[in-house]
């Protein structure tokens, strides 16, 4: 199965700031995904990535404060917009691969001050 | 909607212990389903899946079967270590939907 290489792993952020993540996939897959875990809660699905097409975002999620770029098959990055404390989270990008399932870069934790 | 619901933890058992962790499901027609964990720190790992009714999804020792008779997926393992003490989560990707959709996850500690 493919391997994705996410960063940051980790950052400290100050609010109004932005912080963009990154997610390089080591072989090509046609959807991505990017997921948010708040402390001590599951997964919540904020948007999918398709190459050459604007991402679909789900309710809640709006591309003004989670804008989602997928330049090619391979990459994908997340902006979380002028952050506040209530965007303090795990954040991890997904790949879709078939017969495989789903992998998972290894997260982004978030925190901001 | 989609939705999963996994039995509330923590789960705390000794080593050597038997585990199961309850998940149902609610999909339209015959989702895949999965389950993974994420050790302290980590992302998230595919532990194991199963993409139609009877399947059995087995790995590291752990095992699952899709039933859709009963719309569940519960996770086994007939004897756990301390290592296996992680988050599990359950999760379903309906056919043509593609999405996974998770469990609340479930919190298991094995105790030595």
């Amino acid at each position: 199965s493919a391997v994705i290489s996410q960063k940051p792993s980790r950052d400290i952020c100050q609010r109004g700031t932005s912080l963009t993540i990154q997610c390089q996939v080591d072989s090509q897959v046609t959807m991505m995904f990017w997921y948010r875990q708040q402390p001590g809660q599951s997964l919540t699905l904020i948007a999918t990535a398709n190459q050459g097409s604007e991402a679909t975002y789900e309710s809640g999620f709006v591309i003004d404060k989670f804008p989602i770029s997928r330049p090619n098959l391979t990459f994908s990055t997340l902006t979380v917009s002028n952050m506040s404390p209530e965007d303090s989270s795990i954040y991890l990008c997904s790949a879709a691969q078939g017969d495989y399932g789903y992998t998972f870069g290894s997260g982004t934790r978030l925190t901001v001050v | 909607g989609d939705s999963v619901t996994q039995m509330e933890g923590p789960v705390t058992l000794s080593e050597e212990a038997f585990l199961t962790i309850n998940c149902t499901y609610t999909a339209t027609g015959y989702p895949s389903l999965f389950w993974y964990v994420q050790y302290p720190g980590e992302g998230l790992q595919l532990l194991l899946k199963a993409t139609k009714a009877d399947d059995k999804g087995s790995n590291k020792g752990f095992e699952a079967t899709y039933r859709k008779e009963t719309t569940s997926f519960h996770l086994e393992k007939g004897s756990v270590q301390v290592s296996d003490s992680a988050v599990y989560f359950c999760a379903l990707s309906a056919k043509g939907g593609n999405k996974l959709v998770f469990g609340a996850g479930t919190i298991l500690r094995v105790k030595s």
